[in-house]
């Protein structure tokens, strides 16, 4: 069974950075890329950028690049999203999401980020 | 490509037949997903490749479409179907569209 673990909430003070991690099971690793996906509160879907644990390839939306950095640990199959310079427009749901085929098929059940100080 | 969903919000009652648009800014050449959320929840996949049905989800979920216009389909609507529906574009770049949230009359 395909499984995606997120770390617990967290809370940053602006300007800070946060890291989130999703621990996947249930598959190789290696043979999917990871997604990650940002729900503002009572909004809709974002999606930020997938890293390739393989190669360690990423891609990121444009709005994202500057705020967002994906990494992937093969050894523990594990990937992070670390997010910087925090602003209350960061407070949201991340999700990881495991991408097959460019279409996203599972899902973590996400990490609330609160951004407070 | 902008994926425009439409209705934003859908009322319907038990039985009935819903439908729901996605339509993209650009062709999308059948590069499209739906997903189901409930509340507090992460969504789900039902539909891949336009109309693909996810393995597990129940056969009144169907989807259509070509181009850049796009459906899913309930065929009869069940009192486990209210949720947020998003639609996803994976054929040049990633996008989601805004989400129609389904609710019983």
């Amino acid at each position: 069974e395909v499984q995606l673990q997120q770390s617990g909430p967290e809370v940053g003070r602006p300007g800070s950075s946060v890291k989130i991690s999703c621990k996947a099971s249930g598959y190789t690793f290696t043979d999917y890329v990871m997604n990650w996906v940002k729900q503002s509160p009572g909004q809709g879907l974002e999606w930020i950028g997938w890293i390739d644990p393989e190669y360690g390839s990423t891609d990121y939306a444009e709005k994202f690049k500057k705020k967002a950095t994906l990494t992937a640990d093969t050894s523990s199959s594990t990937a992070y999203i670390q997010l910087s310079s925090l602003t209350s427009e960061d407070t949201a749901t991340y999700f990881c999401a495991r991408g097959s085929s460019s279409y996203i098929d599972y899902w973590g059940q996400g990490v609330m980020v609160t951004v407070s100080s | 490509i902008q994926l425009t969903q439409s209705p934003s919000l859908l009322s319907a009652s038990v039985g009935d037949r819903v439908t729901l648009s996605c339509k993209g800014s650009q062709n999308i050449n059948n590069y499209l997903a739906w997903y189901q959320q409930k509340l507090g929840e992460a969504p789900k996949l039902l539909i891949y490749n336009t109309n693909s049905l996810q393995t597990g989800i129940p056969s009144r979920f169907s989807g259509s479409g070509s181009g850049t216009d796009y459906t899913l389909t309930i065929s009869s609507l069940q009192p486990e179907d209210v949720a947020t529906y998003f639609c996803y574009q994976y054929n040049n770049g990633w996008t989601f569209g805004g989400g129609t949230k389904l609710e019983l009359k």
